[in-house]
């Protein structure tokens, strides 16, 4: 069975204190695995797409990679506004769907 | 930046009530889907739509359910008769292309919070 997992659950950090969050995932016919970040009570907002293992997206502090079974969003020198929950997403060939993790709860503290 | 946009951004309704939430997906996206987040839990795919009809749904999805492109703008979701597990929110998405093409992105809408009482 498909499944996305994310790690760790909630993760608190210090302003400017750098980290990893990690996305595990077994999916047969990945295409895609996407990284999303939301804020409370709203929707989804995207951010990266990888499709292939080595791949390696940035986008100000965040740089997403992703290898053969999980991807990693690493956070360099974290602001506050940082604060947000993280969701991890893997598309599949043939499917018109994408499956989403649990999320990971970031909290950064000034 | 374009947007998905929804209403009515947040719902109280009667359980066994009727219940319709539109969106309106980015104006050269030919892929719609309904998600849905259960308060603390992870989001769920509920139905992806294209070229006027289904082309996928999950087991949620269920005949309670039923979604309709009623113009050229709107794509909306039917609840038939609600039940309190129909608390969530409901996002709309919609995408250019097909999610396993390359370079396709999906985006979704603030959400529609609905709370059946």
């Amino acid at each position: 069975e498909d499944q996305v997992t994310q790690s760790p659950e909630a993760l608190r950090l210090q302003e400017g204190e750098s980290s990893s969050l990690n996305c595990s995932y077994t999916v047969s016919g990945l295409r895609g695995l996407f990284w999303y970040r939301q804020d409370p009570g709203k929707g989804p907002e995207f951010l990266f797409t990888l499709y292939s293992a080595g791949e390696e997206k940035e986008k100000e502090r965040l740089k997403a990679t992703l290898t053969k079974k999980e991807s990693f969003l690493h956070i360099t020198a974290p602001k506050p506004e940082d604060s947000a929950t993280y969701l991890c997403a893997v598309g599949k060939t043939s499917y018109d769907k994408v499956i989403f993790g649990p999320g990971t709860s970031l909290s950064v503290i000034p | 930046e374009p947007e998905v946009t929804q209403t009515p951004s947040h719902q109280v309704t009667q359980m066994g009530q009727e219940v319709i939430l539109r969106c309106v997906p980015i104006s050269n996206h030919l892929y719609f889907y309904w998600y849905r987040q259960i308060l603390g839990q992870k989001v769920e795919f509920l139905v992806s739509f294209y070229n006027n009809e289904i082309s996928e749904k999950s087991e949620i999805f269920d005949d309670q359910f039923s979604v309709e492109r009623p113009d050229g703008s709107n794509f909306t979701l039917k609840i038939r008769s609600t039940k309190l597990e129909d608390s969530a929110m409901y996002f709309c998405a919609s995408s250019r292309d097909r999610v396993y093409s390359s370079g396709n992105t999906i985006y979704f809408g603030e959400g529609s919070w609905l709370t059946v009482v």
